[in-house]
């Protein structure tokens, strides 16, 4: 039952650096997205698709991409990471029929 | 836009006390409302849930009313224990996907 698979789970960057941030989920779901985590802020959406080739941009989305070539995979990417990025990234898929979110365990990035 | 405003926290309470962890929400029409649960080092994962107005979602003991009159999803539970101590965010849906949350709020429970 591995669900939504998130790597990898620790980080670390320097300024100007970039990264892809992978996400794999085995549920076929089509909705999937990106949230970031900071203390106080709750989730923040930062990109989500709505299926395979369909991306759209959420709350924050400056400064990551995404491409959605399968259903099963999400990457996210920091094009040049810079210390404001520093924070917790999860991944979730939507179960469609009931509104339920089905998150990964998260990725920690710290940016220096 | 929505919004989902909750209890501050930290929230500290001894072993079988009573939990209320309030939540109000904005939306400008009949959204879904959700508690998630976030147990330290893992991801969210849904508790409960209520579709429309006067539902009462259930789950492990924690229970939480749609009040449409007063915009409120208020999370309850009778006697807490020390494996409830985690973080508690209220969200809401309107359409498939968008998702909106508080910024959760941080319950320890102590022997």
């Amino acid at each position: 039952n591995a669900g939504v698979t998130q790597t990898p789970k620790f980080q670390v960057l320097k300024t100007g650096q970039s990264m892809t941030l992978q996400c794999a989920q085995d549920m076929n779901h089509e909705y999937m997205s990106w949230y970031r985590q900071d203390p106080g802020m709750g989730l923040r959406l930062i990109h989500y698709s709505v299926g395979a080739g369909i991306t759209d941009q959420g709350e924050v989305p400056n400064g990551y991409n995404v491409s959605r070539s399968t259903t099963e995979d999400f990457p996210l990417r920091l094009l040049s990471a810079a210390p404001s990025q520093t924070s917790v990234y999860f991944c979730a898929t939507l179960k469609t029929n009931t509104g339920e979110l089905f998150f990964g365990e998260g990725s920690r990035l710290t940016v220096l | 836009g929505d919004s989902v405003t909750q209890m501050e926290g930290p929230v500290t309470l001894s072993e079988e006390a009573f939990l209320t962890i309030n939540c109000t929400y904005t939306a400008t029409g009949y959204p879904s409302l959700f508690w998630y649960v976030q147990y330290p080092g893992e991801g969210l994962q849904l508790l409960l849930k209520a579709t429309k107005a006067d539902d009462k979602g259930s789950n492990k003991g924690f229970e939480a009313t749609y009040r449409k009159e007063t915009t409120s999803f208020h999370l309850e539970k009778g006697s807490v224990q020390v494996s409830d101590s985690a973080v508690y965010f209220c969200a809401l849906s309107e359409s498939a996907g968008k998702s909106t949350f508080g910024d959760g709020t941080t319950l320890t429970v102590k022997p």
